[in-house]
């Protein structure tokens, strides 16, 4: 299967702790988007990246959270001291080039307890 | 701001009959709108996508209407059957910016057998 992958599909932390979420876009993809979607919610962007570079961050909360792309490895996306807010569906995206459609990854469901 | 909306949060359609699904947008930036569905647990999937400079693309039975000087687009279906009762969102984005999709709240589609 040559999809999005994510990891873990679903993931529990204690406030105050970290959470690590992982993505490997499609073979051949070397744009990475973020979303968010909280419940009852649409899907909001977080951050664009492409290999090594942050294209745009303008959606991801100022603090606790940052998001990588390595040169080899999966994108990271971290969230450090997790609150109960932080509690949402976490989807990773890739595309073959900018502005084409993306193709989502199954996401990854964090509960904050 | 909520950029782009999908004032429907839910719509019921008989089996073979005609869905429609509505979405506005406010930023005459964008010029590249996608429909994405999404089933529970799952990423969304992309569907089908229009380029500002087209007003209609059809896709078996999945057709994309854009009126630009409205601002609005909608998606039809049809016929509907069981299998699209999903969540469907409608997302924009602008080909000149960093890629990034901004997505409605998505429409809860249901077509009863």
């Amino acid at each position: 299967n040559a999809g999005v992958m994510q990891n873990p599909r679903h993931l529990v932390r204690r406030r105050g702790q970290e959470a690590r979420l992982r993505c490997s876009p499609m073979k051949g993809h070397s744009h990475v988007y973020w979303y968010r979607q909280l419940p009852e919610e649409g899907l909001k962007f977080m951050v664009y990246l492409q290999k090594e570079n942050i294209i745009d961050e303008s959606g991801m909360p100022k603090e606790r959270f940052s998001a990588e792309f390595p040169k080899e490895g999966p994108s990271i996306l971290r969230i450090q001291q997790v609150v109960r807010g932080d509690s949402a569906a976490y989807f990773c995206a890739s595309s073959s080039t900018q502005g084409n459609e993306q193709y989502f990854g199954p996401g990854t469901r964090l509960t904050v307890t | 701001d909520q950029q782009v909306k999908q004032n429907s949060p839910s719509l019921s359609v008989q089996e073979g009959r005609i869905s429609i699904l509505n979405c506005d947008y406010t930023n005459s930036m964008f010029d590249y709108f996608l429909w994405y569905k999404k089933y529970p647990a799952e990423g969304p999937t992309f569907l089908i996508s229009i380029s500002s400079i087209k007003d209609k693309n059809e896709d078996g039975r999945f057709t994309v209407f854009l009126n630009k000087s409205a601002k609005h687009l909608s998606l039809h279906i049809v016929p509907s059957q069981p299998g699209d009762s999903a969540v469907y969102f409608c997302a924009a984005s602008a080909l000149e910016g960093a890629g990034k999709s901004t997505f409605g709240d998505g429409t809860t589609l249901t077509v009863k057998p």
